[in-house]
């Protein structure tokens, strides 16, 4: 069974830092390009950024553009979120995620972790 | 432009056909995905590659894309089945999410 276990969300003041994990289990986590999504309250899906599967490719959404950094831990079947400059409206709940097949949609999620972003 | 464009709700009786469009410039030659959220939980895939359901999905999903336009459709709809839909479609390896439309079953 494909899991996606998040971990690191919490309470951070602008212009702070917070780290991201999202350990993945039952299936070959090095195969998969993976996916970070966030979710303002009350708001829609906003896609954040991409590694593709050995770590050498990363995209990212313009507006977390040099300030968050995706990387992955393919010994350790992890994957993190790196998230510099914190601003209010970087308050989400994040979502990893890996695709269903090449080409294909978002077919596993984590459970989400909210950061906020506040003083 | 990359945007989805989504109406905001669509109402729907039991047993019924819901349909919700998602529109975009040259839509029609990308990967459409759909997803379906409850409140408090995870987005779940229910269509990919414009029409090809995950296992586990109910038949009564179905999707098709041509032109400019996705259109996610539910046969039979079940009060189950009330939720946000999202649609998604890649733009040179970024992803990019429709606005959401809340599917209330009256």
């Amino acid at each position: 069974e494909v899991q996606l276990v998040q971990s690191g969300g919490g309470l951070v003041q602008p212009g702070g830092s917070l780290r991201l994990s999202c350990a993945a289990s039952g299936f070959v986590f090095s195969d998969y390009w993976m996916h970070w999504v966030r979710q303002a309250p009350g708001k829609g899906l906003v896609w954040v950024s991409r590694i593709n599967s050995d770590g050498s490719g990363t995209i990212y959404a313009d507006s977390v553009k040099g300030r968050f950094t995706i990387s992955r831990d393919n010994a350790k079947n992890t994957l993190y979120l790196q998230m510099n400059s914190l601003r209010a409206e970087d308050t989400a709940v994040y979502y990893c995620a890996r695709v269903i097949t090449t080409a294909g949609g978002l077919g596993y999620w984590g459970q989400g972790a909210l950061v906020t972003v506040s003083s | 432009s990359n945007e989805l464009t989504q109406p905001p709700s669509v109402s729907v009786s039991p047993g019924q056909t819901a349909s919700i469009t998602c529109s975009g410039d040259k839509l029609g030659d990308r990967n459409a995905c759909w997803y379906q959220q409850k409140p408090g939980q995870s987005p779940v895939l229910v269509i990919y590659q414009d029409s090809k359901r995950p296992s586990g999905i109910p038949e009564r999903f179905s999707g098709s894309n041509s032109g400019s336009t996705a259109t996610l459709t539910i046969s039979g709809t079940q009060a189950m089945d009330e939720a946000d839909y999202y649609c998604q479609a890649w733009d040179s390896s970024t992803g990019i999410f429709g606005g959401g439309t809340k599917l209330t079953v009256l």
